[in-house]
């Protein structure tokens, strides 16, 4: 079945450490996004993603890098410089404007 | 610029209740529409669309109509249950220039047996 895929589904941070998310699909989508969503609240986009070797920041970029080097992957690292990180992130991927997104089922980090 | 407003939660309802959650717009043009849900520590998952006006987007008893005059997306069900408790979203597809979509903060739902 084709889907997104994410992992893990909980990581734990550790202050100044940056982490890896992993985000995968296998709909041979071009554009890729990851949002972070905080407690009781929406979506906010944080990098995107439209064809493979490229990517643009998104509206809260800071803190954050990702790359796109294969079309099914768009990893993002939550670096030290990120100073609120814990919070649900959830990546999608969409082929056009007038279509849906899928979303993975997320993951949830907290720093300790 | 593009915006969403969608109705506040929390909802609270009971079991085979009529429910409304109010979502309007704002855009340049004719964006397609999006309702998603969201259970309890998952992802979003689609619940229905619409891409043209006056279309009626329908999953699970949801529905939710394209109004191009009120610029709206007002998602319905006649009978609530329990298991309809989660977040939903609504998003329509504003964001041309990034191709992403613009979600609305979210309604929780929580239906009471």
């Amino acid at each position: 079945d084709g889907g997104i895929t994410q992992s893990p589904k909980y990581l734990f941070r550790k202050e100044g450490q940056n982490v890896t998310l992993s985000c995968e699909q296998n709909l041979n989508h071009d554009a890729m996004y990851w949002y972070r969503q905080d407690p009781g609240q929406g979506l906010r986009l944080i990098y995107y993603s439209q064809i493979v070797n490229d990517f643009q920041k998104g509206d809260i970029a800071e803190g954050y890098s990702v790359s796109r080097e294969k079309k099914e992957s768009f990893p993002l690292t939550v670096t030290s410089a990120q100073k609120n990180p814990t919070a649900f992130y959830l990546c999608a991927s969409r082929v056009g404007m007038n279509t849906e997104a899928f979303f993975g089922q997320g993951t949830r980090l907290t720093v300790v | 610029g593009n915006s969403v407003t969608q109705m506040e939660g929390p909802v609270t309802l009971s079991e085979e209740a009529f429910l409304t959650i109010n979502c309007t717009y704002t855009a340049t043009g004719y964006p397609s529409l999006f309702w998603y849900v969201q259970y309890p520590g998952e992802g979003l998952q689609l619940l229905l669309k619409a891409t043209k006006a006056d279309d009626k987007g329908s999953n699970k008893g949801f529905e939710a109509t394209y109004r191009k005059e009120t610029t709206s997306f007002h998602l319905e069900k006649g009978s609530v249950q329990v298991s309809d408790s989660a977040v939903y979203f609504c998003a329509p597809s504003l964001d041309t220039g990034r191709r992403a979509l613009t979600f609305g903060s979210g309604t929780r739902l929580q239906v009471q047996p």
